[in-house]
């Protein structure tokens, strides 16, 4: 069964804005990701936190974790265009096989110049 | 360099017929992955090859079948095509473990007709 659900399912912003998403699931986890998928293309790792952190950045990501909410979120400072992109998160979940990532049906970032 | 690389990019073909989905990766990773993600998106994994040896098959129709000659190649074949397996195939890889990161190829845009 699906394990991530984000939301919004679409965020349109200006560039220079902050974008917000987030992310809810269902089971315990050893850890949540963020993906990043542009138009056409594969899908690209961005960010990994753990079960037992609560924040982690990675230049104008900021993404956060509450494991009591079973919840997560995503923060990109300042936008820009190129961060026009479909982003996923996909659980690990505890016990589950290796590698067998749960993804959410992702939220459409569109970034206007 | 491509780090996980798969061919065809795209494939148009008539339902009956059979294809093949190749992915290389050149990471030295042990441990490969099909997903799949469909019109709406979700992208839900098929299989998981750890050296060679198949450890997730997720319920997908036998006529689905993988094949690993070596821990850097992870073939798709697909016999007896339908409609309904138009889709983008996703080749990926990590190394062995639970929580590493797993590096996604462009995709395989299959479309059935």
């Amino acid at each position: 069964s699906q394990q991530g659900e984000e939301d919004p399912q679409a965020l349109s912003i200006q560039e220079g804005e902050n974008a917000t998403m987030n992310c809810s699931y269902k089971t315990s986890i050893n850890n949540l990701q963020w993906y990043r998928q542009n138009s056409g293309r594969g899908l690209v790792h961005l960010i990994l936190i753990r079960s037992n952190e609560r924040e982690k950045h990675s230049g104008r990501l900021r993404v956060t974790l509450d494991t009591s909410k079973k919840s997560s979120s995503l923060l990109i400072t300042a936008s820009r265009a190129a961060d026009t992109a479909s982003y996923f998160c996909a659980t690990d979940e505890y016990g589950g096989s290796q590698g067998n990532l749960i993804f959410g049906k992702g939220t459409k970032l569109s970034v206007k110049p | 360099d491509t780090a996980v690389s798969q061919t065809p990019k795209y494939l148009v073909t008539q339902m009956g017929n059979d294809k093949s989905i190749k992915c290389e990766q050149n990471l030295g990773h042990d441990t490969m992955y099909w997903y799949k993600q469909d019109s709406k998106k979700f992208l839900k994994i098929m299989f998981s090859y750890n050296n060679k040896e198949l450890i997730i098959n997720e319920t997908v129709p036998n006529r689905f079948s993988p094949k690993s000659p070596d821990k850097a190649h992870l073939n798709l074949h697909i016999n007896s095509l339908e409609l309904g397996d138009s889709a983008v195939y996703f080749c990926a890889s990590s190394r062995q473990g639970a929580g590493n990161t797993i590096y996604f190829g462009e995709g395989s845009w299959l479309t059935v007709v």
